[in-house]
């Protein structure tokens, strides 16, 4: 249990789909975060909040769309997806945005097939 | 460009000392951390670095050397338990990424 929940565990679209990744965290934490875990690459930050408020946008498409309604949850919605967009993803919180000494508390994540 | 470099296999065997290195190309980063990822789990915090030297949690020690642009993971009386990947990462003086994350180093622990 890392006190970040991320649904679903596993998720198969098709390209003309609308689905949503949904994340949560139990930890009164400030910041939420985005991630993308494909194989052999590093870890790509898509999305940061931070007290509810977009801080960073990672030059990701438009069919990944981040929604914050509160500080303990976090969405990405998705549309019109590409099956090169097949990958982890990964949800992520941390006290404060300043990572020095907030280290990251991450989801499970969600596992993605785009077909 | 920003850059971390790691191994991306080791193996070794159970009760052994592995270290698993980072080198990186940045102009300045406030500290390394490293964090574990068994597979199908959430990557979870190992250790920080803020300042050159040894940083010692119980079988783990990480390392850093600025002068060097190079730090390390080490792991003592390896446990199957261990065989994980291992991601260094740094946080950058400059812009506002939280996090810059190596391609991970996939640990073998074999008996």
């Amino acid at each position: 249990e890392t006190g970040v929940t991320q649904t679903p565990r596993h998720l198969v679209m098709g390209m003309t789909n609308k689905k949503s990744l949904k994340c949560e965290q139990h930890l009164g934490h400030n910041a939420m975060y985005w991630y993308k875990q494909s194989a052999k690459k590093p870890l790509e930050l898509m999305f940061v909040y931070s007290l509810e408020e977009r801080v960073e946008n990672n030059s990701v498409p438009s069919r990944f769309s981040p929604e914050c309604p509160n500080s303990s949850h976090l969405f990405l919605h998705l549309h019109t997806l590409q099956p090169e967009d097949s990958a982890l993803y990964l949800c992520a919180s941390s006290q404060y945005r300043d990572t020095s000494n907030s280290p990251l508390h991450f989801g499970n994540g969600t596992r993605l097939t785009v077909t | 460009g920003q850059s971390l470099e790691q191994p991306s296999e080791v193996t070794a065997v159970e009760g052994a000392i592995v270290q698993i290195n980072c080198t990186y190309q940045t102009s300045g980063f406030y500290g390394l951390s490293w964090y574990q990822q068994h597979d199908g789990g959430a990557p979870t915090f190992l250790s920080y670095n803020a300042l050159d030297g040894l940083e010692e949690t119980g079988r783990f020690s990480s390392f850093l050397s600025r002068s060097d642009s190079y730090g390390y993971l080490l792991l003592q009386e390896l446990q199957m338990k261990d065989s994980a990947s291992y991601f260094c990462a740094v946080r950058l003086v400059s812009g506002n990424t939280p996090l810059v994350f190596g391609k991970g180093t996939r640990l073998s622990v074999i008996a």
